[in-house]
């Protein structure tokens, strides 16, 4: 499958600890993003790549999330000292880099913080 | 882009029957439009991108149709069927290339 890939595909963690995520793209797509969507509500940006360089932050994402792409090929997102608040589901999407921005979307990873 | 406007919210539709949504967005700032179909335990699914005023695309038994000038597109499906059953996403795309997404039109085809 030559998909985009999200792990974990469910996390439940407690409150206060740390969680990471990890997003494979296609591989050919030098950009990457990550959403957040929670219920009733289309996709809301979080973040963007463009191959290694994160080039926008949406203001929703708090200092205790973080996302890399070291490599310019997976990306992680990390969330730290998760609150009740965080529980989503958390998508990732690549697309080419075309000025047309189809993205393509994982499974996503579905966190439950209790 | 700001403000995009997806309705009705949820939408039940007898199999067979013929059926459409809206999308609004601020006709300012506008590159292109994006319908995305998300099914329950899936990811979205890209259906159409439409760029030009006065676009139609079709795929299917689906349709859409883009007025820029206005601020809206619509999209149509003929005869559904029960996998039509879907949250239905529109995204309008401004020129620094990010997509602003609406909370979607929740349908639901009953057999």
């Amino acid at each position: 499958d030559t998909g985009v890939s999200q792990n974990p595909r469910h996390k439940i963690t407690k409150r206060g600890q740390n969680v990471t995520f990890r997003c494979d793209p296609i591989s050919e797509h030098n950009r990457l993003y990550w959403y957040r969507q929670t219920l009733g509500q289309g996709p809301e940006f979080l973040t963007y790549f463009q191959n290694e360089a994160q080039l926008e932050k949406s203001r929703l994402l708090s200092d205790r999330f973080s996302a890399e792409r070291p490599k310019g090929s997976f990306s992680t997102l990390e969330i730290q000292r998760t609150e009740q608040g965080d529980s989503a589901m958390y998508l990732c999407a690549s697309s080419p880099g075309l000025a047309v921005n189809e993205q393509f979307f994982g499974p996503g990873t579905r966190l439950t913080v209790l | 882009i700001l403000n995009v406007e997806q309705s009705p919210q949820s939408l039940h539709v007898q199999e067979g029957d013929s059926t459409n949504f809206t999308c609004s967005f601020p006709s300012s700032n506008f590159y292109a439009l994006h319908w995305y179909r998300w099914e329950t335990a899936k990811s979205p699914e890209a259906l159409f991108v439409m760029t030009l005023n006065g676009d139609e695309k079709k795929k299917g038994r689906i349709s859409a149709t883009l007025n820029t000038k206005e601020g809206y597109s619509y999209l149509y499906i003929k005869g559904s069927q029960p996998e039509d059953s879907a949250t239905y996403l529109c995204a309008p795309q401004d020129s620094n290339y990010q997509l602003i997404w609406g909370a979607g039109t929740k349908l639901i085809i009953k057999p």
